[in-house]
């Protein structure tokens, strides 16, 4: 149990298109969902923490306008890099947080982004 | 949530055991220590958690000291499928629910 998928897996775009990146918890509803991103041989970064039915929380220095995340249901959040330049391309990843017991989260696989 | 110290990088054969080693001196009473490890592109998988009492699961055992400054990750017969990075977390269950992630360690295990 306790699946988290993401899709896609790899996406390719070119410099100054959207991007939209799904993250679904498969088996449990999550009513909090992470978005991180990584870059090469560096460590996870958070990016924002999405709470369903309401707006994300961001950390700081993550521009809520670049990074639209919605999260509106319980096994669904996505994230859409706006106008992406190549800067943007890194690894994401999204988590998806048990909405009792443990309370735990489970990662998803990934989604590597390339801009061209 | 506290700060974690971890060494860069270790080796280990395969078939003996990788003790992977984690400072957390300014961990606080109701903090608890996770552990996560992640693959070469992919997400990061949980491996184990406890509070103060060594824990034991089917992927790995964790050992805590008895002031909790520190804490050591076994997994008891390494594999070649066990090379990833691996991340000493602190943090409240259930309180804070973000994962602070540091640079972790490295483990390669060589055939």
């Amino acid at each position: 149990g306790a699946v988290v998928s993401q899709h896609p897996s790899w996406v390719i775009c070119k410099s100054g298109t959207s991007v939209k990146i799904e993250c679904r918890s498969l088996d449990f509803q999550a009513t909090t969902m992470f978005w991180y991103r990584q870059f090469p041989k560096q460590s996870l970064m958070l990016m924002a923490t999405s709470n369903e039915g309401s707006k994300a929380t961001y950390e700081q220095g993550v521009e809520k306008d670049k990074f639209l995340i919605n999260h509106a249901s319980l096994t669904l959040s996505t994230l859409t890099v706006t106008s992406a330049h190549p800067e943007d391309s890194s690894f994401y990843i999204c988590s998806a947080r048990l909405s009792s017991g443990s309370y735990e989260q489970y990662f998803g696989p990934g989604t590597r982004l390339t801009v061209t | 949530d506290a700060k974690t110290t971890q060494p860069t990088s270790m080796d280990c054969a395969e078939g003996r055991a990788a003790n992977l080693p984690c400072n957390h001196s300014t961990i606080s009473g109701n903090e608890y220590v996770y552990w996560y490890r992640q693959i070469h592109s992919q997400g990061p998988q949980y491996i184990i958690h406890g509070l103060k009492n060594n824990e034991t699961n089917e992927m790995a055992s964790l050992i805590i000291t008895e002031d909790r400054k520190s804490s050591t990750l076994i997994l008891p017969h390494a594999t070649l499928r066990d090379t990833a990075v691996y991340y000493c977390i602190v943090r409240v269950a259930g309180g804070s629910e973000k994962l602070v992630f540091g640079k972790g360690t490295k483990l390669t295990v060589n055939p």
